[in-house]
Order: structure tokens, then sequence, then C-alpha cells
């Protein structure tokens, strides 16, 4: 099993440029989540899906906009894009709330 | 809304002695879970324990313990006989409905 796959590794913006993030994960969990991790601040939760066919907001959601398109797949967009968005992106799946997340190897981006 | 503080920005530990990472949270909550999570410079999120609040014992997983006190809300982890390989960030988390992590704690281990 890959566990929980992310593309791409590494990406580099202009400001107002679009892009997803794709996130995948092989464990048939249920809920998956996306979170910037920026320095001196942990990570943050910027959306989550309970299950396939929800999301939710999560504490910092402006900005970004996300998909659950199955329940292996769970996208992340900017759809015009800030420096201050220049973060890693980590993506997550847990079997089901409230359980232990299992994370993805994290993207870079840099938004200039 | 609940938030996680780990109070040691950085901390430093000799090879084979023992350290402890501390963790305290803010919760109204009285089921949720608790996690370590460590980052080596890989940037991977490896999960190093976990706790149940409902759970009056505390986790251990090998040289990695917890201290739960839930009344304090304090969840800190010990490192005992550390090894080079355990320097790293680790992350404090809370989970009931979401997931909250601390800034973190930068260890380092000294031949």
């Amino acid at each position: 099993n890959a566990g929980v796959t992310q593309t791409p590794k590494f990406q580099v913006l202009k400001t107002g440029q679009s892009m997803t993030l794709q996130c995948a994960q092989d464990m048939n969990h249920n809920s998956m989540y996306w979170y910037r991790q920026d320095p001196g601040m942990g990570l943050r939760l910027i959306y989550y899906s309970a299950s396939e066919g929800t999301t939710d907001k999560g504490e910092v959601p402006n900005g970004y906009n996300v998909s659950r398109l199955n329940k292996r797949e769970f996208s992340l967009r900017l759809e015009s894009a800030a420096p201050s968005q220049t973060s890693v992106y980590f993506c997550a799946s847990s079997p089901r709330g409230a359980n232990t997340q299992y994370f993805g190897p994290g993207t870079r981006l840099t938004v200039l | 809304a609940q938030t996680v503080t780990q109070s040691q920005p950085e901390m430093s530990v000799q090879e084979a002695e023992t350290v402890t990472l501390s963790c305290t949270y803010d919760t109204s909550e009285s089921d949720y879970y608790l996690f370590w999570y460590k980052q080596p410079p890989s940037r991977q999120m490896i999960l190093v324990i976990r706790q149940e609040a409902y759970k009056q014992q505390n986790a251990t997983e090998n040289r990695f313990s917890v201290n739960f006190q839930k009344a304090a809300k304090s969840f800190s982890l010990k490192i005992s006989d550390s090894q080079l390989g355990d320097a790293a960030m680790y992350f404090c988390a809370y989970v009931d409905n979401d997931m909250r992590f601390g800034a973190g704690t930068r260890l380092t281990v000294k031949p």
C-alpha cells in the first residue's frame, strides 16, 4: 500500500495563477483532510471531508476550494494564488473522524 | 475553539538520556483524542503515540510514553534512552470533530 500520496511535491506559482493539489489514499479511509504548515504555527486545518460526498471548512478555508472526487481522492484548489498562500500543504486521511490521521509527504508551494 | 500549547520551542537531550516534551490544551469536551507526531527533516508526519481521553492508563510505545493529566489538560511526551534518530520537530495534536496542532518543539539529540 502506498498510503497517502500527494502531487506535486513542489510548485512555484505567480500571483493570480490557479492550481489544484491532488491527494489520494489507498487505505479505504472515510475521512480526508487538507492542512497547511507555516513556520512556528504547526499545522492548520483548511478543509476536511468526513465521508464521500461531504466537505466542511476548517480553521483557515479562505482562498481555497476542495473536491472529494470519490472515496480515494480529495483535491485542493487555489483559484487565484496569493503570496500569503506560500506554505507546505499536507493531505491526511483517517478511518473516521476523531481517529488517527495518516499524512502524505506534503507539497511545498511558493507563490511569487 | 480548542487550542493546543507547546511551551518549549526547542529542547536538547544527550544521547541515551531521557527528555520530556510538554503540551497543554484547552477544551470543554470530555471525549477526545490526543496525539504526538514526529516530523523529521524529510517533512513526513509520523505518528508517535496516541491517547484516548476516556482511558486513564497512560499510553506507551517502546521508548515513548505519555503523562496524561485530564483534569489539568496536560499531555506530555517522555522519550527514554534518546537516540540520534529521535531528533525532529514534535507536534502535539488534539482531535474531537476537528484537529488542532501545537506549534511544535524542535528536539536536538547530542551524541
